[in-house]
């Protein structure tokens, strides 16, 4: 079955530090999808990257990079010079197809505080 | 502007009551999605429909129902059967028949058994 593992489940910084959130997945399937997603206070989830299985370029995008191993099956999310905005979780997940179906398998999450 | 609606924000529920959470969607999206986030646990599907008057279960879905009677909307009750209704209930749609397509979540409703 499908797994996503979020090994850190709370994490702190001070303003500007950069933090990488891990992700580690199994799969069984050869085309997979993964994803981040984050949760503000609000409680709302917001999309921010997905990532096909053949494609393993890393990604940047302003503060945000991703970096997606598959000999390894990890998707970590790096987030460069964070600021207090940031302050979030963050999940991870993966795009699992069972008959068709497109259902997504979420990680427990990871707990960002950035301080001031 | 496009989006998934969710009402109310916040419910309470006394026990042995059913209540139902309302999820409307006008994204033109054919599949909707009902998740349930507990502290520290994540989000567990409960239930999903890729198409109108069709549903199935997700990985929790004892205790709870759904109908699928319009394709914009989607609405979960929590039953009786429910042991632990206590919860954050967040509902997402997404695109049809694209796996590499991201999921659209609603703002969620806090429910709270009293």
């Amino acid at each position: 079955a499908q797994k996503v593992t979020q090994a850190q489940t709370e994490i702190s910084v001070v303003e500007k530090e950069d933090v990488t959130l891990d992700c580690v997945y199994e799969t069984r399937d050869t085309t997979y999808y993964l994803f981040w997603y984050k949760q503000p206070p609000s409680g709302e989830l917001v999309f921010l990257i997905r990532r096909n299985s053949f494609d393993e370029q890393n990604e940047i995008s302003g503060r945000y990079s991703w970096n997606f191993q598959k000999s390894t099956s990890s998707f970590n999310f790096t987030i460069t010079a964070s600021q207090v905005v940031d302050s979030a979780v963050y999940f991870c997940a993966l795009s699992e197809a069972q008959g068709g179906s497109e259902k997504l398998v979420f990680g427990k999450g990871t707990k960002l505080t950035v301080n001031p | 502007d496009g989006g998934i609606t969710q009402s109310p924000k916040y419910l309470f529920r006394k026990e042995g009551q059913n209540v139902t959470l309302s999820c409307e969607q006008n994204l033109n999206h054919d599949a909707m999605y009902w998740y349930r986030q507990d502290p520290g646990q994540g989000l567990r599907l409960i239930y999903y429909s890729q198409i109108v008057n069709d549903f199935q279960k997700g990985d929790i879905a004892e205790g709870y129902s759904v109908s699928r009677e319009k394709k914009e909307s989607f609405p979960l009750t929590v039953t009786s059967a429910q042991k632990n209704p206590t919860a954050f209930y967040l509902c997402a749609s997404t695109a049809p028949g694209t796996r590499d397509t991201e999921a659209f979540f609603g703002q969620g409703t806090r429910l709270t058994v009293v």
